[in-house]
């Protein structure tokens, strides 16, 4: 299979936790875009890079959010002190890079803060 | 702002019947829009995409159409089957990012 492929599938962890997921992307593809999704509404848009450089940042992306794409190739997406409201589905994509490319998403990561 | 809105939020329809998922954009500089059809347990599935200079698009039972003066694109299942059942979620692309913008999904329903 040579999707895009999330880990883990779930997490649950405590409030107040580290927690840290991990994408691969489909391998000639040169974007690689985080969203996050909430029961009942479609993904958000949180980053994005090209290559290893993250190009944009959501405003939804609070400082204790920090993804990281260090050799350009596979991603990770980290939450410090977790809190309630970060329970979510996290969605990883990608792309080859220029205009209007098709994104295609992962199966994501749910995370259950308790 | 960004914005894409997506009707209705549900929608039942017989087997074989058609279904049409309407959405409105609010950036006028948008110039691509992906469907997405999303499975319980699953990731979003690509389907189907349109892009700006192209009016309707095709591909066996599935349509979209775009009409980019009134910022409407809307996407056509005709003779459904059970397989069909799922989220459906209109999209598109931010003309001054390479961002996503979402509609809030259509569950949509085949009943026997």
């Amino acid at each position: 299979d040579t999707g895009v492929s999330q880990d883990p599938r779930h997490k649950i962890t405590k409030r107040g936790q580290n927690v840290t997921f991990r994408c691969d992307p489909i391998s000639e593809h040169n974007r690689l875009y985080w969203y996050r999704q909430t029961l009942g509404q479609g993904p958000e848009f949180l980053t994005y890079f090209q290559n290893e450089a993250q190009l944009e940042k959501s405003r939804l992306l609070s400082d204790r959010f920090s993804a990281e794409r260090p050799k350009g190739s596979f991603s990770t997406l980290e939450i410090q002190r977790t809190e309630q409201g970060d329970s979510a589905m996290y969605l990883c994509a990608s792309s080859p890079a220029g205009n209007q490319q098709p994104q295609h998403f992962g199966d994501g990561t749910r995370l259950s803060i308790l | 702002g960004e914005n894409v809105e997506q009707h209705p939020s549900t929608l039942s329809v017989q087997e074989g019947d058609s279904a049409v998922i309407k959405c409105t954009y609010s950036d006028s500089a948008s110039n691509y829009f992906p469907w997405y059809k999303q499975e319980l347990g699953k990731g979003p599935q690509l389907i189907i995409d349109i892009r700006s200079n192209v009016g309707e698009k095709k591909d066996q039972r599935i349509a979209v159409t775009l009409n980019k003066t009134a910022k409407h694109f809307s996407l056509h299942i005709t003779e459904t089957q059970p397989e069909d059942s799922a989220v459906y979620f209109c999209a598109a692309l931010w003309s001054s990012a390479s961002k996503i913008i979402f509609g809030s999904g259509t569950r949509l329903s085949i009943r026997p």
